[in-house]
């Protein structure tokens, strides 16, 4: 079993939106959680982090944990062209040292 | 922020050399990490890198592959070493601001292929 698991897509929304992005994890353990986005040829970008169960808003980005299921997504609202990329669940290790395992990402397509 | 810097931003070696990837950020950091990204893939760790200590590397890694260096808390340094064509990936190195990963930041990479 993968530790972070997400839909590889790609996952097409139109412009204007709501896309939604979805991860699982394995290590019951983890604490905190991060979603990348990363742009053809780019290197990953931070966009939200979140370490308590329920929702993170952070302008059209929302996060949302629910630790006893395992889950984790992120809903950007208002899809622009601009979002399209990969996005990237990453999770921080509890086997004691500062360790973020990632997800193969989920490639968003935003069509105007 | 932190502005990291990478060089080379890219090569193309021959089996059997060794490539050296340098790593630089603007600010101290404690802790920066070396990831591996092979075509269509996501991120993988490859070692944590802090100043004054050994490399720890992830299952998988070793140091006679992938030797580090961290002379300082601004720069630190990976070899790829006795290439084959299998390392052809990019080479991501980020940085941990506050040790905390909230503040957890990539330089822009550095694509290898070996023919």
């Amino acid at each position: 079993q993968k530790e972070v698991e997400q839909n590889s897509g790609p996952l097409s929304v139109p412009e204007g939106a709501i896309a939604s992005l979805n991860c699982t994890y394995s290590d019951r353990g983890s604490q905190s959680f991060f979603w990348y986005r990363q742009y053809s040829g780019k290197s990953p970008e931070l966009i939200m982090f979140i370490y308590s169960n329920g929702d993170k808003e952070d302008g059209r980005f929302t996060a949302q944990l629910n630790k006893a299921s395992q889950y984790v997504s992120l809903l950007i609202r208002d899809s622009q062209p601009s979002d399209s990329a990969t996005y990237l669940c990453a999770v921080l290790f509890s086997g004691g040292y500062n360790k973020l395992i990632f997800g193969a990402g989920t490639r968003l397509a935003v069509h105007p | 922020s932190a502005v990291i810097s990478q060089k080379p931003s890219r090569d193309i070696c021959q089996r059997g050399t060794s490539l050296t990837i340098q790593c630089q950020v603007d600010s101290q950091v404690t802790m920066m990490f070396w990831y591996r990204q092979q075509p269509g893939q996501s991120l993988t760790l490859i070692a944590t890198a802090n100043q004054g200590s050994e490399a720890t590397y992830e299952s998988g890694f070793v140091i006679d592959k992938f030797p580090i260096s961290r002379p300082n808390l601004t720069f630190s340094t990976l070899t790829v070493s006795n290439m084959s064509p299998e390392d052809s990936s990019i080479y991501l190195c980020s940085v941990d601001l506050r040790g905390v990963l909230e503040t957890q930041y990539f330089g822009p990479g550095t694509r290898l292929l070996v023919l």
